[in-house]
């Protein structure tokens, strides 16, 4: 079947760096996509991993890992703004342009 | 360019009435995707239109539809509401002319049903 799935709240200090983790399992798999959404607003696309490795762009970086099923968000520097929900997807080979969200995990950032 | 529209933004309608929610994607976009996102089950797929055609169908009953136009806005269509229809309705638009493409969202339809 299609799972998955990722920390339901972290928290983290202005300035630091979080990571925030999300693990898939599916039958076909076309990458994986990371959105931030605030509370009350939609989601904004942050990145996109259909190749092993890591894609960097600015304090966002994600890294994705076919053979575990694995990606990680990393965020750098963190802002009082970065405090918001970070949904994970990943798009199925047999289903097109559908992709399949993780709950998201909210990220509270503290001063 | 402008991003992804939706309209309204908010909408108040009792169980068994009938509702429409309208979606106009950025433009050049062709594929129109529709979300329901609610707190206990998250952002779930509904389904996908390109080129004025459903090319994918989510887990949901058949009181759900939608249909896409020749200008690639596209329509949600939700037949006698249920309590547990309130949610947050999202379209999403993509290039997505081989079936794979990064979605930009609009900013969701509010539907409550008293």
């Amino acid at each position: 079947g299609q799972n998955i799935d990722q920390p339901t709240e972290m928290t983290a200090t202005e300035g630091a760096i979080v990571q925030i983790n999300c693990t898939y399992q599916t039958s076909g798999f076309n990458g994986l996509f990371w959105y931030q959404q605030h509370a009350g607003e939609a989601p904004t696309f942050l990145s996109y991993n259909v190749l092993d490795g890591l894609e960097e762009k600015g304090r966002f970086s994600s890294f994705l890992s076919r053979s575990k099923g694995y990606s990680y968000l990393l965020l750098k520097e963190l802002q009082m703004k970065d405090s918001a929900s970070y949904l994970c997807a990943f798009l199925n080979t047999n289903a097109g342009n559908m992709l399949t969200f993780g709950g998201g995990t909210r990220l509270m950032v503290k001063p | 360019k402008a991003g992804v529209t939706q309209t309204p933004r908010y909408l108040i309608k009792t169980r068994g009435q009938q509702v429409t929610l309208s979606c106009s994607p950025i433009s050049g976009h062709r594929s129109v995707s529709w979300y329901q996102q609610t707190p206990g089950q998250g952002l779930q797929f509904l389904f996908e239109y390109f080129s004025e055609t459903q090319r994918n169908k989510g887990n949901f009953p058949g009181r759900f539809s939608g249909r896409q136009f020749s200008n690639s806005r596209s329509e949600m269509n939700v037949s006698t509401l249920e309590l547990g229809d309130s949610a947050l309705y999202l379209c999403a638009s993509s290039m997505a002319a081989r079936g794979a493409d990064t979605q930009y969202f609009g900013p969701g339809t509010r539907l409550t049903v008293l």
